[in-house]
């Protein structure tokens, strides 16, 4: 299985909600990331997840909270989001030998939109 | 800082060759990716160059050059499917952080 998963593939919510963007791999990697892209722009790094541990957070808003449950699991919860927030929230995973530094596997993406 | 330069955008003809090209500017130099990215999907990686020198892997190559900042994405026997965006990202030392070039939009026209 060399498959990165998440869910839902898109998403629609009001900036008063609360919603969880949820990603999963089976490929015993230990790095996990989030990147977000906007539509025409390359991904931008947000999280790191090393050993499930935080590892880099690149001065994210705390209006987005990262989590990762366990070495398989990765979770992005939201809350009271802005309009400009609506892009492709991609995750990653990487084996975490040298973390970034490796080859990426990329989820598919959800696509946010925020009213 | 970090600076990364694409093309944003190249046409080509099936069959052909095309040569996409990016050039870099990084505090330290901690290897450098392509990944290629299908319209509305999540990047797939194509190379990972650390040394100066051409990696061959089938119809696609990737090159660097670390004294000069540039590396190149040699696709050749162009097909149709490989019309999509090139993104090249580069690693810079002491951060851990990859940095993604805009990308270049490919465009392969019968």
């Amino acid at each position: 299985d060399t498959e990165v998963t998440q869910t839902p593939k898109h998403l629609v919510m009001g900036m008063t909600n609360k919603k969880s963007l949820k990603c999963e791999q089976h490929m015993g990697h230990r790095a996990m990331y989030w990147y977000k892209q906007k539509a025409k722009k390359p991904p931008e790094l947000m999280f790191v997840y090393s050993y499930e541990k935080l590892s880099i957070n690149e001065s994210v808003p705390s209006r987005f909270s990262p989590e990762c449950p366990n070495s398989s699991l990765l979770n992005l919860h939201l809350h009271a989001l802005q309009p400009e927030d609506s892009a492709l929230y991609l995750c990653a995973s990487s084996q975490g030998v040298e973390v970034v530094m490796e080859k990426l596997f990329f989820g598919s993406g959800t696509q946010l939109s925020v009213l | 800082g970090q600076n990364i330069d694409q093309p944003t955008e190249m046409t080509a003809t099936e069959g052909a060759i095309v040569q996409i090209n990016c050039t870099y500017q990084t505090s330290g130099f901690n290897g450098l990716f392509w990944y290629q990215q299908h319209a509305g999907e999540a990047p797939t990686f194509l190379s990972y160059n650390v040394l100066d020198g051409l990696e061959e892997k089938g119809r696609f190559s990737s090159f660097l050059s670390r004294s000069k900042g540039y590396s190149y994405l040699l696709l050749k026997e162009l097909q149709m499917k490989d019309s999509a965006s090139y993104l090249c990202a580069v690693g810079g030392t002491g951060f851990q952080k990859l940095v993604f070039g805009t990308g270049t939009r490919l465009l392969v026209s019968p």
